[in-house]
């Protein structure tokens, strides 16, 4: 089992329409979990950062946390072409002070 | 326009070829990052440098050299590459390492090329 895990995708989204991406886990002693949006060939840059259950809305975005279940997501609300990119969920361990990200989720916005 | 500097953007470098990467940033963060970035897959940690010391390496091959030579900077010495280390290198800064999670900011990268 991958220390974290995302739908390579592409996910396909209309634009306007809701874009949900999933991110599960492994080590239940996690406690910090950010999203990273990368555009090809450029770097990863962070959208969002959660660290507690619940959600946390950032303009167009929103982070879900459930510690519990071990997974973290990501919606992104009225989708705009210039959304589509590579997603990179990433989570600091419990045990340890390294960013292990999951494989990313390509989104495509068709206008 | 990233708070991470990285120069120079793109190099391209023979096989004996030595070079460096340069990373800089003012945020007054004390955690600094190389990542190896390969096409379509997820950035991969090379080193780590905290409060100027190394306190991670990623079992990286020797031709790769780190080296921090203040708070604000961090260099990557390059010698004797080979094809399978083209890639794009990414530099990164927290405030500290650890510390109840703080994220970490990338620099726009450098997209080395081995011929």
């Amino acid at each position: 089992q991958k220390e974290v895990e995302q739908n390579s995708g592409p996910l396909s989204v209309p634009e306007g329409a809701i874009a949900s991406l999933n991110c599960t886990y492994s080590d239940r002693g996690s406690q910090s979990f950010f999203w990273y949006r990368q555009y090809s060939g450029k770097s990863p840059e962070l959208i969002m950062s959660i660290y507690s259950n619940g959600d946390k809305e950032d303009g167009r975005f929103t982070a879900q946390l459930n510690k519990a279940s071990q997974y973290v997501s990501l919606l992104i609300r009225d989708s705009q072409p210039s959304d589509s990119a590579t997603y990179l969920c990433a989570v600091i361990r419990a045990a340890g002070n390294k960013l292990t990200f999951g494989g990313g989720t390509r989104v495509l916005v068709k206008p | 326009d990233t708070e991470v500097t990285q120069t120079p953007k793109h190099l391209v470098m023979g096989m004996t070829n030595k070079k460096s990467l340069k990373c800089e940033q003012h945020m007054g963060h004390r955690a600094m990052y190389w990542y190896k970035q390969k096409a379509k897959k997820p950035p991969e940690l090379m080193f780590v440098y905290s409060y100027e010391k190394l306190s991670i390496n990623e079992s990286v091959p020797s031709r790769f050299s780190p080296e921090c030579p203040n708070s604000s900077l961090l260099n990557l010495h390059l010698h004797a590459l080979q094809p399978e280390d083209s890639a794009l290198y990414l530099c990164a800064s927290s405030q500290v390492l650890g510390g109840n999670g703080q994220p970490q900011h990338f620099g726009d990268g450098t997209r080395l090329s081995i011929l």
